[in-house]
């Protein structure tokens, strides 16, 4: 799995958008971008996945650059419920890939009132 | 709908005992996994499993059994518990071997002393 490199922490404001960038310039062109966050003491939580397009959901958008080198998880309207541990995850989105999830540090973002 | 539910959330046990951690799901997934999270670290895999009857080894499976006799639960066996192994453990399920995403429980906190 390609090796990713996120920010180590951030602060947002509440209610305003967060913008959490993640780069990735080894990812290979099956490999999907994956987020997950980590909320104090709890096991982490899916958030979003992608290829090549960008994708929306209930919880966020996420942004890959057109050279599929890098991205950005855009939390619309922040709260200080998703005070939390962000982690980029790229790994190969099939079957064949194993069952492996590689956490890296991940970036510690901190919604303020 | 309960998800992935582990237990016992809190654990002590004294260095050389046994004991085995508790991972159901109801959600007719293949895949289960189990991790360990140290302080200010990611998640490790320790053992895995692709459907009943199926098991395999992850990063860090010294000191660890696992059996997967159902398709809903997946146990985490300590067989005899050393300092070193006082952590949290997540189990976590998926669809597809987690190509949607994967399902994690509220983790068991345990201390070896």
């Amino acid at each position: 799995d390609a090796k990713t490199t996120q920010p180590t922490s951030m602060d947002c404001a509440e209610g305003r958008a967060a913008n959490l960038p993640c780069n990735h310039s080894t990812i290979s062109g099956n490999e999907y971008v994956y987020w997950y966050r980590q909320i104090h003491s709890q096991g982490p939580q899916y958030i979003i996945h992608g290829l090549k397009n960008n994708e929306t959901n209930e919880m966020a958008s996420l942004i890959i650059t057109e050279d599929r080198k890098s991205s950005t998880l855009i939390l619309p309207h922040a709260t200080l419920r998703d005070t939390a541990v962000y982690y980029c995850i790229v790994r190969v989105g099939s079957v064949a890939a194993g069952n492996k999830l590689t956490f890296g540090g991940g970036t510690r973002v901190l919604v303020k009132p | 709908n309960a998800g992935v539910t582990q237990t016992p959330k809190f654990q002590v046990l004294k260095t050389g005992q046994s004991m085995t951690l508790q991972c159901a799901q109801d959600m007719n997934h293949e895949y289960m996994s189990w991790y360990r999270q140290d302080p200010g670290m990611g998640l490790r895999l320790i053992h895995y499993s692709v459907g009943a009857g199926i098991t395999d080894q992850g990063e860090v499976p010294n000191g660890y059994n696992v059996s997967r006799s159902t398709t809903e639960d997946f146990p985490l066996r300590l067989l005899s518990a050393a300092p070193s192994q006082t952590s949290v453990y997540f189990c976590a399920s998926s669809y597809s071997q987690g190509v949607y995403g994967y399902t994690f429980g509220s983790g068991t906190r345990l201390t070896v002393v």
